[in-house]
Parts: structure tokens; sequence; C-alpha cells
């Protein structure tokens, strides 16, 4: 049962562009999300999270929204950048549940950008 | 640099042959994890330790073992490695649990 969702396995996007990476969750107790870049022959590099008390949390060109109703959450990139084409990974984690045990990301799959020039 | 080091980086061994990735971080983190990558199945996790001498089982631990002896050093031990262990592994830290993940670039396993 796949918990985390990236259901778009790639996007392909003008430079300038706005790219908009999207993200399911199924489970509820999920309180915590986190996106990740990876390019190839590199590990995960962390980008953005957000909170589940928060709707939208920004950081330069990026900005990731969640809407629990939907559990849904979002990355925008704007604007994107040649340097942006990588996988992009949607975390997500049930951090009032972890208390003083297991911190435990799940994964979806990664979503392939290609930001063309 | 701050940074989580894994090696190596590819390897190839037969079935059955003991083998260790080694995983190392400078940030004085408490918290360390190794996953793997699989085509289809995104990033599982195979074992965490909350501290030096704690450790414990993530989703997908059969075949592994881990230590954590010093504060610094988690490696991962395949005592005896079969097929189904060929996989991207990553080693990942961070300060503590509960904080974003620092992942090494990563060890590519093939076990024929």
């Amino acid at each position: 049962d796949q918990q985390v969702k990236q259901n778009s396995p790639s996007l392909s996007v003008q430079e300038g562009r706005i790219s908009i990476l999207n993200c399911d969750y199924t489970n509820s107790m999920f309180d915590y999300f986190l996106w990740y870049k990876k390019y190839p022959a590199e590990g995960p590099t962390f980008l953005i999270s957000i909170s589940s008390i928060k709707d939208k949390n920004e950081d330069g060109r990026f900005t990731v929204f969640l809407n629990k109703s939907a559990k849904h959450l979002s990355l925008h990139i704007v604007p994107s950048q040649p340097g942006d084409s990588a996988v992009y990974f949607c975390a997500a984690s049930a951090r009032r549940l972890s208390g003083g045990s297991n911190y435990k990301l799940t994964f979806g799959k990664g979503t392939l950008l290609t930001v063309n020039p | 640099e701050a940074q989580v080091t894994q090696n190596p980086r590819y390897l190839i061994t037969v079935t059955g042959k003991k083998l260790t990735v080694t995983c190392s971080q400078n940030m004085n983190h408490e918290y360390m994890s190794w996953y793997r990558q699989d085509p289809g199945l995104g990033l599982r996790q195979i074992y965490y330790s909350m501290n030096v001498e704690v450790t414990d089982k993530g989703d997908v631990p059969e075949g592994y073992k881990v230590s954590r002896k010093e504060k610094r050093n988690f490696p991962l031990i395949l005592e005896s490695p079969s097929p189904n262990q060929t996989s991207l592994y990553f080693c990942a830290s961070s300060p503590r649990h509960n904080s974003p993940l620092h992942f090494g670039n990563g060890t590519r396993l093939t076990v024929t």
C-alpha cells in the first residue's frame, strides 16, 4: 500500500516558466512533509518542508502548498531553471506519533523534472 | 564540509559473500538511517539508530545488520548477500529524529 504517491513520473517545462510537482498521501497521521531533489549519482538533497499546521511555506523560488483536506501537496518552482532538472521526491512523516521512537520518512517514487533552455 | 560519506560507491559481489558498506557523518548527528532505493518502489528504510548503541529495524530489515559503536559511524552489514539485495543504498543522518535527513551519495550493490 503506497502511502505517498507521485502520480507523474516525469514533467517537462520551459526555462522561466512555473514547474508544479504534485504529491498525494493516504495516511492521515502524516503531519510533516518534505521535498527532496536528487541529481544522478548523488544522494537526495533536502529542499523544503512544511508542517501540517501551515498551508504554505516559501523559500526563494520554491513554494510548497499543503491541502490537508485533500491530502495533497505541491511544490512550485518559479521561475524554473535548467539546473532544476532532477528527480524530486515527496516524503512524509508522522512526527506526533514518532515521539521518542523512529523518525521514518515515507517516500514517493519521484518525479523527473526536465527544464528546457 | 558537512557530509555523509558512504563507501564503496559501487560493489559487485557473489551470493553468500559477507560484505560491509560503511557510512560516516561529520556533523555530530544523533540519528542515522539506511534506505534502499529500487525501481518502482521508491526509498524504503532498512534500519535506523537513535544514538550510540541504539538501533532498530525499519521496514525491510531482513538480511541486514547494523551497528552503532560510535556516533559518526553506522555500517550496514550483509552477512550472506542474495540477488534480491541488489539495490541502491543510501545512508542518512540528522541532528535529532524529526529533522530533515542528510543523505550520502549512495552505494550501488550488485549481487550475482
